[in-house]
């Protein structure tokens, strides 16, 4: 079936890098994204990644996807306080629309 | 970029009156809007995805009875909660797939709308 895990909490300091990480079970998505969600807001798109690729870089953005694990990958560089947010990891599928979210991994700057 | 909006942004209702959410793409026609939940610190639950002109398609579990939705031109679609109770109070999110576009990055979400059900 379809599922995205995350770990809940994640910690750093301001101006380090940040690394969410996911994992999901069905290996049959097309897409993968990472969303972002400020408090009291809704989802901003940050970046996506098709299945068939291994990374996608974007400015400070990086993400890593290794499929035989299943497993999606986000790098934030130099990690700023406006960075501190909920990340959604989501899969889509061939032919749907429907996006399976994860559910998110909050991220705390530290000073 | 496309801009999707939902008001009421927030609302405060007693036990049993029902509450209209709508959802607005701004600048872009949407044939297909989706309905989301979301819990505190939980992640967003498809609740239905709604058609333009069409029945909405409720996912399991979900009450239709009691989540109406109406999705009556390409730039609107409302989501009411009838004869609300306190378990009802949550985080309402939309999203909206711009109709020419295809790919995807092409479902935009709006800013929710937080209900809280005395």
């Amino acid at each position: 079936g379809e599922d995205v895990e995350q770990s809940l909490f994640l910690s750093v300091r301001e101006g380090d890098s940040s690394v969410i990480n996911c994992t999901y079970t069905d290996s049959s998505s097309t897409y993968l994204y990472w969303y972002k969600q400020e408090p009291g807001a809704g989802l901003q798109l940050l970046t996506y990644i098709f299945s068939n690729m291994d990374m996608k870089q974007d400015q400070r953005l990086t993400v890593l996807l290794n499929k035989k694990d299943k497993h999606l990958s986000l790098r934030i560089a130099d990690t700023q306080t406006g960075d501190s947010a909920i990340y959604f990891c989501a899969e889509t599928f061939m032919g749907n629309d429907k996006i399976i979210f994860g559910k998110g991994t909050r991220l705390h700057i530290l000073p | 970029g496309a801009v999707v909006s939902q008001h009421p942004s927030r609302v405060i209702c007693k036990s049993g009156t029902s509450v209209k959410i709508e959802c607005r793409s701004l600048d872009f026609q949407a044939t297909t809007m989706f309905w989301y939940r979301q819990f505190p610190k939980q992640s967003l639950m498809l609740m239905a995805t709604s058609n333009e002109g069409s029945k909405a398609t409720y996912e399991q579990g979900v009450e239709k009875d009691k989540f109406l939705i109406n999705h009556a031109s390409l730039t609107l679609s409302t989501l009411t909660v009838t004869s609300a109770h306190p378990e009802d109070s949550s985080f309402y999110i939309c999203s909206a797939r711009d109709s020419q576009g295809g790919g995807p990055s092409t479902q935009y979400f709006g800013p929710g709308t937080r209900l809280t059900v005395l």
